[in-house]
């Protein structure tokens, strides 16, 4: 079974530029969720899709957006680049991530997408 | 909003040692998961609990979910060079999305 595959691993952009991720889920995962990862800030959250639904939102500005196609892969855009937004932005799929009791809120993770901004 | 804290930010055991990390939320947690992040990894999902009380072990790691379902703790046992790594709780609230705990970095010291 493939895992959670994540397009660019590594990226450079200049401030002011903007830049578009992409997460393919595990197959027949529905849900995909995204996170900012900084050193010494966790994890936070960003959204979360479900069957081309916003479900949920994170406290991050509008300037970063996301979307899910019908087959549940999913991308996060990032307009107006700022330094702050260097991070590592981690996608990760489940079959249902709000659903707490049946096991299919477990994350998978992809390996990332290590975003520099100069 | 709902928070889980977690408890130590940081963490530097001799090999050998034991270590443990505790999880916290003010109000009552649907369940727990675990994951461990390596150095320059991503997190990978460790054990979920569910049950009031439950414990869980695998090999040297134990797993707990308090009984009021508002804390856990990871135990590991003769910590290995293997163990470094970040280690997030996250759990559901109700059956909103899963919020992850602030991590605690483990070191071994060799």
């Amino acid at each position: 079974k493939a895992g959670v595959t994540q397009t660019p691993r590594y990226l450079i952009k200049t401030r002011g530029q903007q830049v578009t991720l992409s997460c393919s889920p595990i197959s027949g995962h529905r849900s995909v969720s995204w996170y900012q990862q900084t050193p010494g800030q966790g994890l936070q959250f960003l959204f979360e899709y479900f069957s081309e639904t916003q479900r949920n939102k994170g406290n991050f500005p509008g300037r970063f957006s996301g979307r899910q196609f019908s087959n549940s892969r999913s991308e996060m855009n990032v307009s107006t680049l700022e330094l702050g937004d260097s991070a590592l932005y981690l996608c990760a799929s489940s079959s249902d991530a709000f659903s707490a009791f049946s096991g299919a809120n477990v994350l998978t993770f992809g390996a990332g997408s290590r975003l520099t901004v100069l | 909003g709902q928070q889980v804290m977690q408890i130590p930010q940081y963490q530097h055991v001799q090999e050998g040692e034991d270590f443990t990390t505790y999880c916290n939320s003010s109000t009552t947690l649907s369940n727990i998961q675990w994951y461990k992040q390596r150095p320059g990894g991503h997190p990978v999902f460790l054990i979920q609990l569910v049950k009031s009380g439950e414990v869980k072990k695998q090999k040297r790691l134990t797993f707990q979910f308090g009984e009021a379902k508002k804390n856990s703790s990871l135990h590991i046992t003769a910590t290995q060079t293997t163990d470094v790594g970040t280690y997030f709780c996250a759990g559901n609230f109700g059956n909103e999305k899963l919020t992850f705990g602030t991590g605690t970095r483990l070191t071994i010291i060799p």
